[in-house]
């Protein structure tokens, strides 16, 4: 069946620097692909998605590109801020069958 | 704009006792609705979809269960809490109709002593 690979975390970086969240999946056909962001003691909010191939999903300075011959949809963010310490899922969802990874926390020091 | 609310936020339960969330959705008709599970630490799991009113799919065999008594109402609930139940609960709701992504509610956190 369809799954989602995330790196293990946790992450911890210092304010500014590039954060990279590797996610790779294995699906038939088209899935979409999602990251979403959960901070703590809250529900998950989605980050930022993309639909089909070569589309990069963006929103509040993370990317993500949806990277069909690589099957992958890594996250990025140049210059990361105390305030994006959160746990990170990738997911994928192919005809209404959802799959998250893992998740991989993210720790940001000042 | 769509909102979705769940309650309790937090609930200590004993063992053996019942269980009854709620969660419900505004703004938008005909959702998919799903419950998830988060153990402390651990990723999602998917309890319950379902794509209509009395529709419920489950995926893992449980001694929870789910209903849908209303188009935008989701209940989930147990005649006896475990010690394993205890977690962190989720619902959320997609639009359907091909557009998928998921949006999430702000959890219900559960302790079983």
């Amino acid at each position: 069946g369809d799954s989602v690979t995330q790196m293990e975390g946790p992450v911890t970086l210092s304010e500014e620097a590039f954060l990279t969240i590797n996610c790779t999946y294995t699906a038939t056909g088209y899935p979409s692909l999602f990251w979403y962001v959960q901070y703590p003691g809250e529900g998950l909010q989605l980050l930022l998605k993309a639909t089909k191939a070569d589309d990069k999903g963006s929103n509040k300075g993370f990317e993500a590109t949806y990277r069909k011959e690589t099957t992958s949809f890594h996250l990025e963010k140049g210059s990361v801020q105390v305030s994006d310490s959160a746990v990170y899922f990738c997911a994928l969802d192919n005809n209404n069958d959802m799959r998250f990874g893992a998740g991989t926390r993210l720790t940001v020091k000042p | 704009s769509q909102t979705i609310h769940q309650w309790p936020a937090t609930l200590v339960q004993p063992v053996g006792s019942p269980l009854s969330l709620e969660c419900t959705v505004e703004g938008t008709s005909n959702p998919n609705l799903y419950w998830y599970r988060q153990a402390a630490g651990r990723g999602l799991q998917l309890l319950f979809y379902s794509v209509g009113i009395g529709q419920i799919s489950s995926e893992v065999p449980q001694n929870l269960s789910a209903s849908r008594p209303q188009d935008r109402q989701f209940i989930l609930s147990s005649k006896k809490l475990l010690l394993s139940d205890s977690g962190f609960y989720l619902c959320a709701w997609s639009p359907g109709h091909g557009s998928y992504e998921q949006y999430f509610g702000p959890g219900t956190r559960l302790t079983v002593t």
